[in-house]
């Protein structure tokens, strides 16, 4: 499987929404469940990554509900519907569905 | 709650095995895979592999014939070794619990390893 995301960087505006897009090369639904195992991850520098999402669409613990997922399949975005200063990071989309895990190559988030 | 702690070798020469060890502290490892990543200087995330606390370990194809995955439930632990290491393998190296359910959602905090001569 491979990720492919989009734009590679972003520039946006605080206070103003922000979209990034993760297209997998197959299918990451698990139809007896009807789960898509893909997660999103936000990497400040220094830090490791930090889960964001995780069934393509359900927060983690502790996110802030500014952060959504979506999608199903093979195409999924991840959006801040306001975008905070400590917003400022690398994202990164990953499926586990099947192995070898794959992560998508990255997204640098700035602000404009 | 769970934490992870990681150390090892920061700096090795070409040919010299990478040994890494992962910490689980607030919880068991039984019950959950456990993964190690890595990411090499300014690129992205690459998944090396993972174990199940009492089953064989699965590697990325990339790296399989060099790299061993086990697990020590006595001292809630696993390890990571990587043989024949290249300056291509200069990294920072994470493990996390990989969890079917919510992805990998505990990381340690990195090690850094550089291979020179």
């Amino acid at each position: 499987i491979v990720l492919t995301q989009s734009p590679e960087f972003l520039a946006v505006s605080l206070g103003e929404r922000a979209t990034i897009n993760c297209k997998s090369s197959q299918s990451v639904l698990f139809r007896s469940n009807n789960k898509n195992y893909l997660a999103w991850y936000q990497q400040k520098p220094g830090q490791p990554p930090k889960l964001l999402i995780y069934w393509a669409s359900t927060r983690a613990s502790g996110v802030p509900d500014r952060f959504s997922g979506s999608g199903s399949g093979t195409d999924f975005t991840l959006s801040i519907s306001s975008l905070q200063a400590e917003d400022v990071a690398v994202y990164y989309c990953h499926q586990y569905y099947d192995t070898p895990q794959v992560f998508g190559q990255g997204t640098k988030l700035q602000i404009k | 709650q769970v934490q992870l702690q990681q150390w090892g070798a920061g700096l090795l020469k070409p040919s010299e095995t990478l040994s890494l060890t992962c910490a689980v502290s607030g919880g068991s490892l039984v019950g959950y895979n456990w993964s190690w990543m890595r990411q090499r200087p300014g690129k992205g995330l690459e998944w090396i592999g993972h174990i199940y606390y009492s089953r064989d370990a699965d590697y990325n194809p990339s790296l399989q014939s060099r790299v061993f995955i086990s697990v020590d439930t006595s001292k809630n632990h696993f390890s990571l070794n990587l043989t024949s290491v290249t300056a291509a393998d200069t990294a920072i190296y994470y493990c996390a619990r990989d969890t079917i359910t919510h992805a990998l959602d505990v990381w340690g905090q990195g090690t850094t390893v550089t291979v020179s001569s």
